[in-house]
């Protein structure tokens, strides 16, 4: 079977640092990808780890260990507007990029 | 701007009834997934499709079919609908390398 797990909530203040952990235990391995949905919206694509090691983008950045099966979405400069739902998803075959998708971490900044 | 549309954003049906819920892409991706979304359970893989008339069951195909005739569209076809499947659904889109899916807005169905 195919499991990934993020911690359900998380809160911070404005102006701070936070990361979301996901670790996973999954039949294949192709890569981690990580998406923001806010409440009531579509899910973004915010980044895309296949190899071992740190990606930024802007405020954000993603770290990909495979031997720990373990990654993590960093967020810098915490905004009110990053209050929003974050998930990980695993790539898990190579045909069409089937994905498989944790439930999700809450996460709430305040002022 | 690329965009992924899914035909109704609510939708209310009754027990029994077939339901049909469209997703249309824009940008010539070859994949195309439908999801269900319930609180606390993630994104939940129903079925995708790596080609016209190409489909594979995801991790809850059950009570579910697709359809894809045409590289743009995928129909997400519930067959006798039942209040078990009252749901976000949400399709998505994303190129051969399926590194970075894209998402429509999302069919809220109720079953009553």
């Amino acid at each position: 079977g195919q499991s990934l797990e993020q911690p359900s909530e998380v809160t911070a203040v404005e102006g701070a640092i936070v990361q979301i952990n996901c670790t996973y235990q999954t039949s294949g391995f192709y890569g981690l990808s990580w998406y923001q949905q806010h409440d009531g919206g579509a899910p973004t694509f915010l980044s895309y780890n296949a190899l071992d090691g740190l990606e930024e983008t802007g405020r954000f950045s993603s770290f990909l260990s495979r031997s720990d099966s373990y990654g993590y979405l960093l967020l810098q400069e915490l905004q009110m507007k990053d209050s929003a739902s974050y998930f990980c998803a695993v790539r898990v075959n190579t045909n069409a990029g089937k994905s498989t998708f944790g439930d999700g971490t809450t996460l709430t900044v305040k002022p | 701007d690329v965009k992924v549309t899914q035909s109704s954003r609510y939708l209310v049906k009754r027990t029994g009834e077939k339901v049909f819920l469209e997703c249309v892409q824009d940008m010539d991706h070859e994949n195309m997934f439908w999801y269900r979304q319930d609180p606390g359970l993630g994104l939940r893989l129903i079925y995708f499709s790596y080609d016209v008339k190409m489909k594979e069951k995801g991790d809850i195909p059950e009570g579910y079919s697709v359809s894809r005739e045409k590289k743009e569209r995928f129909s997400l076809i519930l067959e006798s609908a039942s209040t078990n499947q009252t749901s976000m659904y949400l399709c998505a889109s994303s190129p051969s390398d399926g590194r970075k899916a894209f998402f429509g807005q999302g069919t809220r169905l109720t079953v009553v």
